[in-house]
């Protein structure tokens, strides 16, 4: 199986900051890569698709990047709503992986 | 608008069985892969078994596999898992999802998009 890392796996930042989270899969899976934000007690909601395609209906400030092992989300002005977890998930290969969850928080 | 309706969660002992629905709507579910992705609680997102469009191909996580049964019905455009043998460690959010897709250069990419709201099953004695 793919195993996928992200890093941190939590993070403090203020409202207007750039964040960039980090998945590192264990094998190349060139741009097999989605990223998706989860509030709680709610499903979680797709941001981008193969690594850089940005969902219709996602703020722009949402990007995505990288090919092979190594993948960044960021966003680069935070906003109150923000505030979340967010898995990278890897669609190169079944069974379909997720990373363990970046928890975003208010500083 | 595209949905997808989770029930037949609930509490249920070890070594007994659940059947989860999923009822979709708003899109043509018969041209889809389904998936069904479960939360423990308090942990991350695990995704458990996918069905082809026409149920011909069907794949399991491997802590799933010989227990859990996927299976659709094209017809009443819903989504079913058949979980039987349940332990502790299956008590968790479970979510249907549509797979979407797009061919580009040569490949298939695939993401969860939408998803249902959820329905939590608990195996406890």
């Amino acid at each position: 199986d793919i195993q996928m890392t992200q890093s941190p796996s939590s993070l403090s930042a203020s409202v207007g900051d750039r964040v960039t989270i980090t998945c590192r899969a264990s094998q190349s899976i060139s741009s097999y890569l989605n990223w998706y934000q989860q509030k709680p007690g709610k499903a979680p909601k797709l941001l981008i698709y193969a690594a850089s395609s940005l969902q219709g209906g996602v703020p722009s400030r949402f990007s995505g990047s990288g090919s092979g092992t190594d993948f960044t989300l960021t966003i680069s002005s935070l906003q109150p709503e923000d505030f979340a977890i967010y898995y990278c998930q890897q669609s190169y290969d079944t069974p379909r992986t997720f990373g363990q969850g970046t928890k975003l928080e208010i500083k | 608008e595209v949905q997808l309706e989770e029930s037949g969660g609930g509490l249920v002992q070890p070594g007994g069985s659940l059947r989860l629905s999923c009822a979709a709507s708003g899109f043509t579910f018969s041209s889809y892969w389904m998936s069904w992705v479960r939360q423990a609680p308090g942990k991350g997102l695990e995704w458990v078994a996918n069905i082809k469009q026409d149920g011909s191909e069907k794949f399991y996580v491997d802590s799933v596999k010989g227990r859990f049964t996927i299976s659709r019905d094209n017809a009443k455009t819903s989504l079913y898992l058949e979980m039987n043998s349940l332990r502790a460690e299956d008590t968790a959010v479970y979510y249907c999802a549509r797979e979407s897709s797009l061919l580009y250069r040569s490949g298939w990419y695939f993401w969860f998009d939408p998803w249902g709201q959820g329905t939590l099953v608990t195996v406890s004695s």
